[in-house]
Parts: structure tokens; sequence; C-alpha cells
């Protein structure tokens, strides 16, 4: 069975860092595309980044680029997102998702971030 | 960038009835649509891929069709647990991905 457990998250001031993890079980996490998601408070679904199946290759969203870093570590099953300069926009709930083939079929229950002064 | 925009926002209704939700991309996205449920507190939940294809475990009441720039979710006999928020998704620009803004199906 398919799990995908997050860590991290919490609050934070503007400017500042902090690290979302996501580790994966149940499947080969070294063969998917796994991507990020996120959602403000009562909003909608955001893309935030993507990271190819060997790390080699990351893909961000215009909101995030320059400011956060999504890698993984196949040899841990883990996917990282690191959030860097954050802003009071940034707050929200970030998703990992496991993609097998454009579509996400699993995701993370989800790690709260709150950027506030 | 293509956007995706449901319609309605917010559909009341009473259980055992049909429901359709409505996406229309700003871009042809050929059939490269997905769409997810969300209840509260949960993260989203892959209903169909392929703008057409139920997922794994999907109940037959959900069915998707269209293919270009109008798509749309069907609920046949609307179940007490199909109360919840909707999302469009696509991927014709993967692995970039783009949400509609959602559509919320609540009890009437």
């Amino acid at each position: 069975q398919v799990h995908l457990v997050q860590s991290g998250g919490g609050v934070v001031q503007p400017g500042r860092s902090l690290r979302l993890s996501c580790e994966a079980s149940g499947f080969t996490f070294s063969t998917f595309v796994m991507h990020w998601v996120r959602q403000a408070p009562d909003k909608g679904l955001e893309w935030v980044a993507a990271v190819s199946r060997d790390g080699t290759k990351e893909y961000y969203a215009d909101s995030v680029q320059g400011r956060f870093a999504i890698s993984r570590d196949n040899s841990e099953n883990t996917l990282f997102l690191q959030l860097n300069s954050l802003t009071f926009d940034d707050t929200a709930r970030y998703y990992c998702a496991k993609e097998p083939g454009g579509v996400s079929d699993n995701w993370g229950q989800g790690s709260l971030v709150s950027v506030s002064s | 960038e293509v956007v995706m925009t449901q319609s309605p926002g917010t559909l009341s209704v009473s259980p055992g009835e049909r429901v359709t939700l409505s996406c229309r991309a700003s871009q042809n996205v050929k059939n490269n649509v997905a769409w997810y449920q969300q209840r509260p507190g949960q993260p989203p939940r892959l209903l169909i891929y392929g703008a057409s294809n139920r997922a794994v475990g999907v109940p037959v009441r959900f069915s998707g069709s269209g293919s270009g720039t109008e798509f749309s979710l069907s609920i046949s006999d609307v179940q007490s647990e199909d109360f919840a928020l909707y999302y469009c998704h696509h991927y014709n620009n993967w692995p970039r991905w783009t949400f509609g803004q959602g559509s919320k199906v609540d009890t009437k």
C-alpha cells in the first residue's frame, strides 16, 4: 500500500526558511516523478514544483522560482522542498504527490506552513 | 499559460440527484484532463484521468467526458459522501500542472 508521510512545516517569520519532507513507502520511489502542490487557506490547489525520477531535473511555478528548491533522495525514498525567503503569500498546506503518468494517484496528508510576523 | 475555468462555483443538490460540473480550458489541452475530489481536511483524491477514465476504486456513478477545451464531470445518484469540492486539472504542459478554481457540491 502506498504511503506518503510528510513532516516539517510550522510557523515561520517572513524572510525565513523551512524544509518539508515526504517519506514514501509501498512503491518503487525512484521510478516516479514527484510533485509538490499547495493550498492556501480556503483556496484552490496550486502546483509548486516537480522533480524528475533521478532528481536531475527540477521544475517550478513562477511564484516560487528562485526561492524554493525541490530535491529527492532515492536511497532514502524521500522527497524534499526547501522553502526560502518566505512571504505571507506562501502560507498554505503543502502536499507531496506521486505521479504515475501526468496525474497524481497518491497524495501526502499535507504540511501546514504559516508565515507570520 | 492555460487557464482552467470551472462552473458552477457551488451546486446544491439532494441525494439521489444527478450532478454535472463543467471545466473550460483557455486553449486546447487534448484529453489531458483529470478530476479530483477533496473532502474537508483531506488531500485530493483522483477520480478521472485522460478526461474519461475512472481511477482505481472510483464508483461507476462518476464519469468524465470532453476533449479539447470543454470537459465535464458527472455524478449520477449523488450520495452523501459525494458532497465535497471538485477540481479539474490539466497536464498538457507536463510536468507543470494547472488546476481549476474548484466547484463545491453541497446539500440542498
